[in-house]
């Protein structure tokens, strides 16, 4: 099984509004991404978790906050958003062993539009 | 740093007709490759890799093989299907020490087949 999954869907909020984002995984990796895709635009890295720890952030502003409870969930909490911050928000996971290819593998997306 | 070139979209094909997209990559060491394809409103879905020279990369009758000698990981399909329209992305993942972590991607090419 290679799902991740993502919810919701579709979201819909105001600048002032918060809502978050969620993803899951069950395929035991230890690697979680969050991305942020434009239309015709190719996925743009914004956190990566190794092992529940924040390793990467591709300093993206405050008014998104990451968030890994555990190995299998991972959270894009949404705060003051902008319009521009506008897009689908992909997740993705891969493993991190030694002589693994590391790919990854991405979930479905969130369709973000911000009012 | 790392890099991809992907060539220019829209590629528009007859179905039945054969496929090449074109990708280069810039990159230090031995990176591992791969072959994304996303289909209209969803995530993206990892179709092929390759990590290292001279492997082959294969699946749903595309295939991809990584060519250190001109940085290369061409995109081939002898048959395309009207499902095949998508948009492909090439992406590199560097080798440890070098970015292992993130995936580079190049700008994607949309692909139409029409019956």
């Amino acid at each position: 099984d290679t799902e991740v999954t993502q919810t919701p869907k579709h979201l819909v909020m105001g600048m002032t509004n918060k809502k978050s984002l969620k993803c899951e995984q069950h395929m035991g990796h230890r690697a979680m991404y969050w991305y942020k895709q434009k239309a015709k635009k190719p996925p743009e890295l914004m956190f990566v978790y190794s092992y529940e720890k924040l390793s990467i952030n591709e300093s993206v502003p405050s008014r998104f906050s990451p968030e890994c409870p555990n190995s299998s969930l991972l959270n894009l909490h949404l705060h003051a958003l902008q319009p521009e911050d506008s897009a689908l928000y992909l997740c993705a996971s891969s493993q991190v062993k030694e002589r693994s290819s590391y790919e990854q593998y991405f979930g479905p997306g969130t369709r973000l539009t911000v009012t | 740093g790392n890099s991809v070139t992907q060539m220019e979209g829209p590629v528009t094909l007859s179905e039945e007709a054969f496929l090449t997209i074109n990708c280069t990559y810039t990159a230090t060491g031995y990176p591992s490759l791969f072959w994304y394809v996303q289909y209209p409103g969803e995530g993206l879905q990892l179709l092929l890799k390759a990590t290292k020279a001279d492997d082959k990369g294969s699946n749903k009758g595309f295939e991809a093989t990584y060519r250190k000698e001109t940085t290369s990981f061409h995109l081939e399909k002898g048959s395309v299907q009207v499902s095949d329209s998508a948009v492909y992305f090439c992406a590199l993942r560097g080798a440890r020490g070098t970015g292992f972590q993130k995936l580079v991607f190049g700008t994607g090419t949309r692909l139409l087949v029409s019956p």
